[in-house]
């Protein structure tokens, strides 16, 4: 089955304590995405990946680092979480060239206390 | 700017139509979409509209497209209660899709 995981599906965290949330999918897409989702703001993008070893800003950075060393997987990490990153996380991919056609991950909800 | 925006909320009776709205801001964009965000969930892709069309319809859905107004519109026709959702539309920008704050359809019976 065609599928974007995401792990962990819910976290608490406290401030200051380094973590990673894993995005796999298992489509051969080369672009990969991550988005943050806020009440009242829609998505917006942290970073992208156009295909192994190509990694770029989205809109929300700040306070983010991710990496793609295989074509599958595509991590995010919080370094040292703050609580203005408690949100739901997605991940997604696309095959279609182009960021139009977004195959979603089911979400990571993230608390940062 | 960037912003595709969307109304908040759109509360309807079941059996009737829903009409969700969109302004976006980039006029060539060649595609625009339409998400669909069901509880507890990501997003799927619902439709999507060519910017050459005015209107695409896809069994209960219609998309109307009013490019002079940059304003999209997702039709629902018969609402049914599985159709309760956070609805978003989004445009493309080079190599990312800007969403907008997303419309949360309640149906009611």
């Amino acid at each position: 089955e065609a599928q974007v995981t995401q792990n962990p599906r819910y976290l608490i965290t406290v401030t200051g304590k380094k973590l990673t949330v894993t995005c796999s999918q298992n489509m051969n897409h080369e672009y990969m995405s991550w988005y943050r989702q806020d009440p009242g703001l829609g998505l917006r993008q942290i970073y992208y990946s156009m295909n192994v070893e190509v990694t770029d800003k989205g809109d929300v950075p700040e306070g983010y680092k991710v990496s793609r060393k295989e074509k599958r997987n595509f991590p995010l990490i919080l370094e040292s979480p703050s609580p203005n990153q408690t949100s739901l996380y997605f991940c997604a991919s696309s095959g279609t060239g182009q960021a139009g056609e977004l195959f979603f991950g089911e979400g990571s909800r993230l608390t940062v206390l | 700017g960037e912003d595709v925006e969307q109304s908040l909320f759109l509360s309807v009776r079941e059996g009737d139509s829903s009409v969700i709205n969109c302004t976006y801001t980039d006029s060539s964009s060649t595609y625009l979409y339409w998400y669909k965000q069901e509880p507890g969930a990501g997003l799927q892709l619902l439709t999507y509209i060519f910017s050459n069309m005015d209107m695409k319809q896809d069994q209960r859905l219609t998309v109307l497209l009013n490019k002079k107004d940059k304003h999209l519109s997702l039709r629902i026709a018969d609402t049914q209660t599985g159709d309760s959702a956070i609805y978003f539309c989004a445009e493309p920008n080079t190599d990312k899709l800007i969403f907008g704050t997303g419309t949360r359809l309640q149906v009611f019976p």
